[in-house]
């Protein structure tokens, strides 16, 4: 079974911290993807990746960065966290045109 | 980028019930997808579906590719406890590399009562 493993459940964190989520896959995907889910907006893609230490953006990177250099995992970084970056951040993997397998998300509070 | 509307927002029924929910999009998709998120999980895939007029059921649920293909439905019969958490619709925009970039809809919260 495909096993999507995001570091951390909660995480706290200041404003103007770097933060840095993680998220590793054991399923040798191609694909990664960075989403944040917020109450109303659903899910909206944030950065993907098609392959080691290629990155495309999605449809808010605003405010983010990401960095594949192995196959397996995928980061999300902050540069310098804000308050309105305060979310539910879900990563998930897939096969070329296959189903995304997601992780179980962080839940990030940036006060 | 696109946007997936999704009504309701959100739902209280009770056990036994039928569900109805549905997906409108102001952009054509050739795939629509349907994906549940449980309380504290991440979202997992229900129903996959890839031809207008397609009905295509997963036990207790049968999704909908609407005909014009800028909407799709879902159907929950006899609704049990466990139904309970977001469901989301999705469809694919462009593929870059081996990558489909996935629209996810806004979501629909269903809570049941006993």
């Amino acid at each position: 079974d495909v096993k999507v493993t995001q570091s951390s459940r909660y995480l706290v964190k200041r404003t103007g911290e770097k933060v840095f989520l993680e998220c590793v896959q054991d399923m040798d995907h191609e694909n990664m993807f960075w989403y944040r889910q917020d109450p109303g907006l659903g899910l909206r893609l944030i950065y993907f990746s098609y392959d080691v230490k290629m990155k495309e953006k999605g449809d808010i990177p605003e405010g983010y960065s990401v960095s594949r250099e192995k196959k397996e995992r995928f980061s999300l970084i902050l540069e310098s966290a804000s308050t309105n970056q305060t979310s539910m951040y879900l990563c998930a993997s897939s096969l070329v045109r296959s189903p995304l397998h997601f992780g179980n998300g962080t839940r990030l509070t940036v006060t | 980028g696109q946007q997936l509307n999704q009504s309701p927002q959100s739902m209280f029924i009770q056990e036994g019930e039928d569900v109805s929910m549905n997906c409108t999009s102001s952009s054509i998709f050739n795939t629509w997808l349907w994906y549940k998120q449980d309380p504290g999980e991440g979202p997992v895939l229900l129903i996959a579906l890839y031809k207008a007029g397609e009905l295509t059921s997963n036990g207790r649920l049968t999704a909908q590719f609407g005909i014009t293909r800028k909407d799709s439905f879902l159907n929950i019969s006899a609704s049990i406890p466990s139904d309970v958490g977001i469901y989301f619709c999705a469809g694919p925009q462009i593929t870059t590399g081996t990558a489909s970039k996935l629209t996810f809809g806004t979501g629909t919260r269903l809570q049941v009562t006993l």
